[in-house]
């Protein structure tokens, strides 16, 4: 079953409006957590490590004040689009390891924005 | 320079028959590890297989297997006797470092396999 839920898997928004996507590991703790975006036909390319307790770390070229991460918990790590533009429209996808298990990189299913 | 290279944008296989899925990667940290994921059209990442730096043998799970050739850096994945359900985009990754560090995935750019009935 799945180990790494993400929330929502579809989300359609206006322009200029903001959009939270949850990524939550269901049975284990993740310190670290992988935020990643996918352009159709594409390979995916790393946004953000997500840190508990601590600020994000972002890869170049990816806007921290719009790309919003909050890691609160150990079983959670949001990311929110902020003033959402059509050009944000993209598939997203979250990851966390259970280290404890050793297992290797657990992926949420997606979250599919749409702006218009 | 690219870390994770897979050269094969989109392959062809017959349903039953076996197909090799090629990539190559760039390190030099003597630690790492090698994975391969299955994306479907739905989009979810779903692991295949798993090959550690040091590991001696060759990683099998079932229909897949690596095929882990550490001097020429590439880690071909093998998948015997296809169904027409392995189609679907396949992605090689890379994390560099120890196993036990929660290390980012770094991907090649896929290959859209596509199995004929």
């Amino acid at each position: 079953g799945a180990v790494v839920s993400q929330h929502p898997s579809r989300v359609i928004c206006k322009s200029g409006t903001s959009v939270k996507i949850e990524c939550r590991s269901l049975d284990f703790q993740a310190t670290t957590m992988f935020w990643y975006r996918q352009f159709p036909k594409q390979s995916l390319m790393l946004m953000a490590t997500s840190n508990e307790g601590s600020k994000a770390t972002y890869e170049q070229g990816v806007e921290k004040d719009k790309f919003l991460i909050n890691h609160a918990s150990l079983t959670l790590s949001t990311l929110t689009v902020t003033s959402a533009h059509p050009e944000d429209s993209s598939f997203y996808i979250c990851s966390a390891r259970d280290l404890k298990r050793g297992s290797p990189l657990h992926f949420g299913n997606g979250t599919r924005l749409t702006v218009t | 320079a690219q870390k994770i290279t897979q050269t094969q944008p989109g392959m062809f296989v017959q349903e039953k028959e076996a197909v090799t899925l090629d990539c190559t990667y760039d390190t030099s940290d003597p630690s790492y590890g090698l994975f391969w994921y299955k994306q479907p059209s739905s989009g979810e990442m779903i692991f295949l297989i798993y090959q550690g730096s040091y590991d001696q043998q060759n990683a099998t799970e079932g229909r897949y297997s690596l095929n882990f050739q550490k001097a020429r850096k590439s880690a071909n994945l093998v998948i015997s006797a296809s169904q027409l359900g392995d189609s679907a985009m396949y992605f090689c990754a890379m994390r560099e470092g120890l196993q036990n560090a929660g290390n980012m995935l770094t991907f090649g750019g896929g290959t859209r396999l596509m199995v004929k009935p």
